[in-house]
């Protein structure tokens, strides 16, 4: 089980990009990246996967270098309803339950 | 886009109560999960349902706990003889496959306070 570390807090100001990055040292050779988005008193939602390189959606882009030991959620020009907590979540998390950690809370402000 | 449906958004019981959650899952999705949010701590997973079965389940889902899809469209949590640190946001979830690491689709949850 890859173990992931991501900051606590960020802080940005609406029209910036944010870029949140976790660490994920031991990821296994299966193990795909996902980033989840969780709003005040909301179940999380996903946004985003990726096994490597880069991947792009509507929401956001997921940079993954060569050694996959790290990914970078990028989330273009926030605006205040970006606010939530993100989280990092990698490999197969002990079958198809997934493993939450604490996450990192983005605050944007205008 | 498709959601997951949960009710109530807000539970109110009596310690030593049975309480009910409800979940309509996403239509054409197979494997359906449960999880639980103590407030300020982290989501923590709770069981995982597939074909009518329990496929894995955490320390957290003891005998108390129950889960059920009645018909083709509802699956439910059942709480027995709720204590006071039952309360807690429940989030339903479901996928369409079930390989590790499937995106799942989250409700907004139930908020269930023990009294």
């Amino acid at each position: 089980l890859a173990k992931t570390t991501q900051p606590i807090s960020m802080d940005s100001y609406e029209g910036q990009e944010v870029n949140i990055t976790c660490s994920h040292n031991n990821i296994a050779t299966n193990d795909y990246i996902t980033w989840y988005q969780q709003f005040p008193s909301q179940g999380p939602r996903f946004i985003i996967q990726g096994y490597k390189t880069k991947v792009t959606n509507e929401v956001a882009s997921l940079f993954i270098p060569a050694d996959r030991k790290s990914s970078t959620l990028s989330l273009p020009r926030v605006s205040l309803s970006d606010t939530a907590v993100y989280y990092c979540l990698v490999g197969d998390q002990a079958g198809t339950a997934l493993i939450f950690g604490k996450g990192t809370t983005l605050s944007v402000s205008s | 886009e498709p959601e997951v449906t949960q009710t109530p958004s807000h539970q109110v019981t009596q310690m030593g109560q049975e309480v009910i959650l409800r979940c309509v899952p996403i239509s054409n999705h197979l494997y359906f999960y449960w999880y639980r949010q103590i407030l300020g701590q982290k989501v923590e997973f709770l069981v995982s349902f597939y074909n009518n079965e329990i496929s894995e389940k955490s320390e957290i889902f003891d005998d108390q706990f129950s889960v059920e899809r009645p018909d083709g469209s509802n699956f439910t949590l059942k709480i027995r003889s709720t204590k006071l640190e039952d309360s807690a946001m429940y989030f339903c979830a479901s996928s369409d496959y079930g390989f590790p690491g499937q995106p799942q689709h989250f409700g907004d949850g139930t908020r269930l306070s023990i009294l």
